[in-house]
């Protein structure tokens, strides 16, 4: 079967850095996305990886390591406001997306 | 503004009763997606159209129904053969699937309560 893992809760401090890991086993791959998710609002699109590497934007960085079948999310200086789910998604062979169950990141001052 | 709008926001039905859930796309995108969020559970595909007048069932279609008449519109209907229909309903809409980076885009989502 297909299966996206990633942690339920992760806690942080502000103004640190925080790596949220994500590892998947899917029917082919087409590319892994992240998302962010504040609580009762609608995912919003934060990165895209389908080649290994880091791809870095502004504080948020993402990486890929395709033979291991593993991403993570970097968030570096955390803020209040990036208190919210973090939830992987990896596009399989018939381009469907295959959700994770999300990661809620809790930012203490 | 470009965007994907659902409404209503938040809707309660009692058990029993169809409703009708909206979704619309000014985007010019193709492919439009219906998921299901509920807690602790990653998002499930209900069903997706990737043109107008086709449509193909996700993962879990049993007791929802859809329709693709126009392009920007795919408003999902709850039936009541939905036996747990209480949840949080997303639409996304992106390009083709396979047409480069196919980001799905989010409406804000319908919160639907039964009663």
């Amino acid at each position: 079967g297909q299966n996206i893992d990633q942690p339920t809760e992760m806690t942080a401090t502000e103004g640190a850095i925080v790596q949220i890991n994500c590892t998947y086993q899917t029917s082919g791959f087409n590319g892994l996305f992240w998302y962010q998710q504040h609580a009762g609002e609608a995912p919003t699109f934060l990165s895209y990886n389908v080649l290994d590497g880091l791809e870095e934007k502004g504080r948020f960085s993402s990486f890929l390591s395709r033979s291991k079948g593993y991403s993570y999310l970097l968030l570096k200086e955390l803020q209040m406001k990036d208190s919210a789910s973090y939830l992987c998604a990896v596009m399989d062979s018939n381009y469907q997306l295959i959700w994770g169950a999300g990661t809620k990141l809790i930012i203490k001052p | 503004d470009g965007g994907i709008t659902q409404s209503p926001k938040y809707l309660f039905r009692k058990e029993g009763q169809n409703v009708t859930l909206s979704c619309e796309q000014n985007l010019n995108h193709d492919a439009m997606y219906w998921y299901r969020q509920d807690p602790g559970q990653g998002l499930r595909l209900i069903y997706y159209s990737q043109i107008v007048n086709d449509f193909q069932k996700g993962d879990i279609a049993e007791g929802y129904s859809v329709s693709r008449e126009k392009k920007e519109s795919f408003p999902l209907t709850v039936t009541s053969a939905q036996k747990n229909p209480t949840a949080f309903y997303l639409c996304a809409s992106s390009r083709p699937p396979g047409q480069g980076t196919d980001t799905q885009y989010f409406g804000p989502g319908t919160r639907l309560t039964v009663l």
